[in-house]
């Protein structure tokens, strides 16, 4: 069974650090990219990066409104997908989903297992 | 950036209603596009990806289609666990956008 958990959210006040991390089972986590969205309460869905699969060069790439501020890594020896949130402000303020992103037929990705979420509040 | 942009925002539909979301992108995106459900406090479920391949454990009853800028999310038969809120995505370009959400309420 596929099964993503993320840990590591909590209050922390404004221009300060978070480390969130995803730990993956159920599948060959070295074999797939990683994405981390997040959902402001109350609001929509907004992707905040990707990490693809060392098989695809492991790029990264961001929203702007987090880039510059968030860096997703991966470890393939433990199967975690990390990011990394400095400077936080308030507007950060969400629940972070990681997902594992799947690649189909056609080249073409997308979010077929989601974490539980995991709550991040910048506020002072 | 993409644009996605969905209609309705909200609906009101009986069980047994034939509901369908519209999803809009600001430029081509080929078939890059997946829709998503969320129930209240949970994470998204994948339902359809690559504009109308169905997500393996999803019923039938849910089906996409569309390419280039206008995609389709159908439910033919609107079930009780069907009242949520669906998104759309694309994966096309950089950034990744998601549509702002339709949710999908009992009339």
């Amino acid at each position: 069974e596929v099964q993503l958990v993320e840990s590591g959210g909590g209050l922390v006040q404004p221009g300060r650090s978070l480390r969130l991390s995803c730990i993956v089972s159920g599948f060959t986590f070295g074999g797939y990219g990683m994405s981390w969205v997040r959902q402001a309460p109350g609001k929509g869905l907004e992707w905040v990066g990707f990490i693809k699969s060392k098989a695809f060069g492991g790029t990264t790439e961001y929203a702007a409104s987090v880039k510059g501020r968030f860096t997703i890594s991966r470890d393939d020896s433990k199967s975690i997908a990390y990011l990394q949130m400095n400077s936080l402000k308030t507007e950060d303020t969400a629940v972070y989903y990681c997902t594992r992103a799947a690649l189909d037929d056609g080249g073409r990705y997308y979010f077929d297992h989601w974490g539980q979420g995991a709550l991040v509040t910048v506020s002072s | 950036d993409i644009q996605m942009t969905q209609s309705p925002s909200s609906l009101s539909a009986s069980v047994g209603d034939r509901v369908t979301i519209t999803c809009r992108a600001s430029q081509n995106i080929d078939r890059d596009l997946n829709w998503y459900q969320q129930k209240p406090g949970k994470a998204p479920k994948l339902l359809i990806y690559a504009a109308s391949t169905l997500q393996s454990g999803v019923p039938s009853r849910f089906s996409g289609s569309g390419s280039g800028t206008d995609f389709t999310l159908t439910i033919s038969s609107l079930q009780p666990e069907d009242f949520s809120t669906y998104y759309c995505h694309q994966s096309y370009g950089t950034p990744q956008t998601f549509g702002q959400g339709t949710k999908v309420e009992i009339k």
